[in-house]
């Protein structure tokens, strides 16, 4: 089965900690995504990535990190900079670079600051 | 900038009427469109996009949705609710700027099916 997946599906962080986020996808696609979903607010880019070795900022980008050093993987790194890091995050990834082809999900991990 | 608006926080439908989601976006140049579903602690998945060409686009599950250039709209329909249509409806727009795509999401309806 092609697909994309997130590990772990429940996360918990104590406050001070950096803690990664897994993303990995086998459908061959070029452009990778993290979102951020948080009630009332919908998906909020963090970084993207649209070929290996090359990552952007999205809109809410400070106190996280990536990495893309394999075209099947794309990490999210939340760090003790992220002050309200409590949310559910969504990885997405989308094949070619044309801007008419559909995201696909994973199935989240949610995060939980103690 | 791009923007996505989705008006309504939540409808509610009776099973077995139509239902409409709607969704306005504002962009500069052509905009490419898409339908999520999301239920409750899953990922999104696809369920329509309008690329080009004919204004009426069908999708997954029996929606559709009807691109209108003038009202900048792009409501999501289905002719017969179900209840197993109940989730989270997020509108989105997708567009190329300076050699990066960009994707916007709006916040989402919650759609609630009434048997």
């Amino acid at each position: 089965d092609g697909g994309i997946t997130q590990s772990p599906k429940y996360l918990f962080r104590k406050e001070g900690q950096n803690v990664t986020l897994s993303c990995e996808q086998n459908l061959n696609h070029d452009a990778m995504y993290w979102y951020r979903q948080d009630p009332g607010q919908g998906l909020r880019l963090i970084y993207y990535s649209q070929i290996v070795n090359d990552f952007q900022k999205g809109d809410i980008a400070e106190g996280y990190s990536v990495s893309r050093e394999k075209k099947e993987s794309f990490p999210l790194t939340v760090t003790s900079a992220q002050k309200n890091p409590t949310a559910f995050y969504l990885c997405a990834s989308t094949a070619g670079q044309g801007p008419f082809n559909e995201q696909f999900f994973g199935p989240g991990t949610r995060l939980t600051v103690l | 900038a791009q923007s996505v608006a989705q008006p309504e926080d939540q409808v509610n439908v009776a099973e077995g009427n139509p239902l409409t989601v709607k969704c306005t976006y504002s962009v500069s140049g052509n905009p490419y469109l898409f339908w999520y579903v999301q239920y409750p602690n899953r990922g999104l998945q696809f369920l329509l996009k309008y690329i080009t060409g004919d204004n009426l686009v069908k999708g997954s599950y029996g929606f559709e949705a009807e691109f209108n250039k003038s009202q900048t709209s792009f409501h999501l329909k289905k002719p017969s609710a179900l209840v197993s249509d109940s989730a989270l409806y997020f509108c989105a727009v997708r567009v190329v700027s300076g050699g990066y795509q960009k994707v916007t999401f709006g916040i989402g309806t919650k759609l609630q099916v009434i048997p």
